[in-house]
């Protein structure tokens, strides 16, 4: 079964601790990407990896960094250097493509 | 500023009857535009999209309109069930400026709508 994956589901984060968001993808897909989404707003672009040890800032990079080890995984982390990290974090992929499939989000909530 | 907008935030029709969504853009190097359905604390889903080239693309209930020199789209849903009902978002797509094959992804704020039985 071809899919997205990202875990967990929910995270709360005590202020000043990083955290790292898993996302995982078995659909053969050169490309990802790490989205925000807050509350009333649209999805604004983190980072995105076009090939594995490769990846570029989104448009609000600040406070999160990525890695591309592989091509089926993309992790992000959120820092402590992140002034507002609570939001729904979402990752997707996509294969040379204007169309981007994403997975089912994390929640993240700084306590 | 915001280069993909959805000015209503809210949509509500009643069973049957057409659902419209609209969507403006300003950057005229877009050149493809999709659109996504998505349903609290889950990822969106990929619905139709459309090229810049056409003017028109349908997919049974859904299609989609684009009127390039109003720089102007529009879902149209007929006829809307109560399980359509869910946040709509337009995106308007790009290749990223530091080259590759791949396209970034300008999303509006998303348009609500609410489908009545």
């Amino acid at each position: 079964d071809g899919g997205i994956t990202q875990s967990p589901k929910y995270l709360f984060r005590k202020e000043g601790q990083n955290v790292t968001l898993s996302c995982e993808q078995n659909l053969n897909h050169d490309a990802m990407y790490w989205y925000r989404q807050d509350p009333g707003q649209g999805l604004r672009l983190i980072y995105y990896s076009q090939i594995v040890n490769d990846f570029q800032k989104g448009d609000i990079a600040e406070g999160y960094s990525v890695s591309r080890e592989k091509k089926e995984s993309f992790p992000l982390t959120v820092t402590s250097a992140q002034k507002n990290p609570t939001a729904f974090y979402l990752c997707a992929s996509s294969i040379h493509a204007d169309t981007q499939y994403f997975g089912p989000g994390t929640r993240l909530t700084v306590l | 500023d915001q280069q993909v907008k959805q000015n209503s935030p809210s949509l509500s029709v009643q069973e049957g009857r057409i659902s419209i969504l609209n969507c403006d853009y300003t950057n005229s190097m877009f050149d493809y535009f999709l659109w996504y359905k998505k349903y609290p604390a889950e990822g969106p889903t990929f619905l139709i999209s459309i090229s810049s080239i056409k003017d028109k693309n349908e997919d049974g209930r859904f299609t989609v309109f684009l009127n390039k020199s109003a720089k102007h789209l529009s879902l149209h849903i007929v006829p809307s069930q109560p399980g359509d009902s869910a946040v709509y978002f337009c995106a308007a797509s790009q290749k990223f400026t530091g080259g590759g094959s791949n396209y970034k992804l300008t999303f509006g704020k998303g348009t609500l709508l609410t489908v009545n039985p």
